[in-house]
């Protein structure tokens, strides 16, 4: 049973359009993230959420939409997809700060 | 400013042979500190953490790392590598709270001579 899932694993899509990740946890853990990992491996975290509350909230374009319906689930939409969204995005979360458990990934390719 | 700095960016070694990677950081509060592993097409794992207490600690997979706060340094070993360990190693400081950010480092890519 996977501990932190995101869909779709890839994603390849046009300039311009609109789409978005999912992920969803089953470890009970309070907080959720979204990281962007760029082609050079570099990790760098977007947005973090605590019982559905926004906590964290990096300098990312406003095209970048994160939303968390309950704390079981933290989705991230992104519109009008640039060239430079490309990148592997993870999911993870965590309780309090004791060590993250990531997903395996979504990786996006913008053309 | 919170960073996280590993000095090399690609560490290739021999099967069996010891295995050091380096991890310095800064960080104005008691940082937690972790390090982490990518495989390949894969997510994270985490390897092991120091919150406090013995500054030697011992993780998963065979691996421990030493805790220097007089060298802000949190430096991974393990003794004898095998091929598996092949794959990218992420150091990382945060705090112990939610509302604090987990700073990544760079990573150091390790390969493994058979």
């Amino acid at each position: 049973d996977t501990a932190v899932s995101q869909t779709p694993k890839y994603l390849v899509t046009q300039m311009g359009n609109d789409k978005s990740i999912k992920c969803e946890q089953n470890l009970g853990h309070d907080t959720m993230y979204w990281y962007k990992q760029d082609s050079k491996k570099f990790l760098k975290i977007m947005f973090s959420y605590n019982n559905k509350e926004l906590i964290i909230n990096e300098t990312v374009p406003n095209r970048f939409s994160p939303k968390s319906p309950d704390k079981a689930h933290l989705n991230l939409h992104i519109n009008s997809l640039e060239l430079g969204d490309s990148a592997v995005y993870f999911c993870a979360s965590s309780h309090l700060n004791y060590g993250y458990t990531f997903g395996s990934g979504t990786r996006l390719t913008v053309v | 400013a919170q960073s996280v700095t590993q000095p090399d960016i690609h560490i290739t070694v021999s099967e069996g042979a010891s295995l050091e990677l380096r991890c310095n950081y800064s960080y104005g509060a008691t940082p937690y500190l972790f390090w982490y592993v990518q495989s390949p097409g894969q997510g994270l794992q985490l390897l092991l953490k120091y919150f406090s207490g013995d500054t030697l600690v011992q993780g998963i997979k065979g691996f421990e790392a030493e805790f220097k706060r007089s060298q802000s340094s949190f430096n991974l070993r393990k003794p004898s590598v095998h091929w598996s360990d092949a794959a990218e190693y992420f150091c990382a400081v945060g705090a112990g709270t939610s509302y604090d950010k987990v700073i990544f480092g760079p990573g150091t890519s390790l390969s493994v001579i058979p």
